[in-house]
């Protein structure tokens, strides 16, 4: 089945820094991918949508200087939270799709991103 | 414009109970439907998803849920609640261009 690999799980990093997620497609190729963020006690809320080989296209409110998406291959796309503050501390999910008769959507484990 | 409201954050029943969980959809279009579980700092795991086949769809771990029209609803089930099935349950829609919108979810306690 389809496999999504997020890395890294769990990150803590200090303000001002930056941090990058890793999201692969294990099994197959993956032209796009979605990138989501969770606050505490809140539910999913979908931020870009990474395409491969373009530049990704932002929801609404979400800064594309400061969450910086590159999706370079059919395999990986990654999330970079730039000049990291408190406020970014978040849950990040990726997913994917595989275009099957039985229309697979596959998610990542989540990074936990804690910023002190 | 599709989305997906979840009634009830917080719902407990005792182990052994009928487990419901309620999601209403909005949708100019026909839906797929998607329940996901998300247990504690761990990403998401689909329960079951309905894509315009059976209105009755079963999923795993003993849930359930029916697509109905006539009331845009696309409720969760489950017979018998264990005390493993305590989580964060969501709701979600797909749209065209494969982009979920999630409900707000509805944190199930099991009661022993």
């Amino acid at each position: 089945g389809a496999v999504v690999s997020q890395h890294p799980s769990r990150v803590i990093c200090k303000s001002g820094t930056s941090v990058k997620i890793e999201c692969r497609s294990l099994d197959f190729q993956a032209t796009t991918m979605f990138w989501y963020r969770q606050f505490p006690k809140q539910s999913l809320m979908l931020m870009a949508t990474s395409n491969e080989g373009s530049k990704a296209t932002y929801e609404q409110g979400v800064e594309k200087d400061k969450f910086l998406i590159n999706h370079a291959s059919l395999t990986l796309s990654t999330l970079t939270v730039t000049s990291a503050h408190p406020e970014d501390s978040s849950f990040y999910i990726c997913s994917a799709t595989l275009f099957t008769p039985n229309y697979g959507y596959t998610f990542g484990s989540g990074t936990r991103l804690t910023v002190v | 414009a599709q989305s997906v409201t979840q009634l009830g954050s917080h719902v407990s029943v005792s182990e052994g109970a009928l487990v419901l969980l309620r999601c209403n959809y909005s949708s100019s279009v026909p839906p797929y439907l998607f329940w996901y579980v998300q247990y504690p700092n761990q990403g998401l795991q689909l329960l079951l998803k309905y894509t315009s086949a059976a209105t009755l769809v079963k999923g795993i771990n003993g849930f359930e849920a029916e697509f109905k029209k006539s009331e845009t609803s696309f409720h969760l089930t489950k017979p018998s609640a264990h005390m493993s099935d305590a989580a964060e349950y969501f709701c979600a829609v797909i749209n065209t261009g494969n982009q979920f919108y999630f409900g707000t979810g509805t944190s199930l306690t099991v009661i022993p």
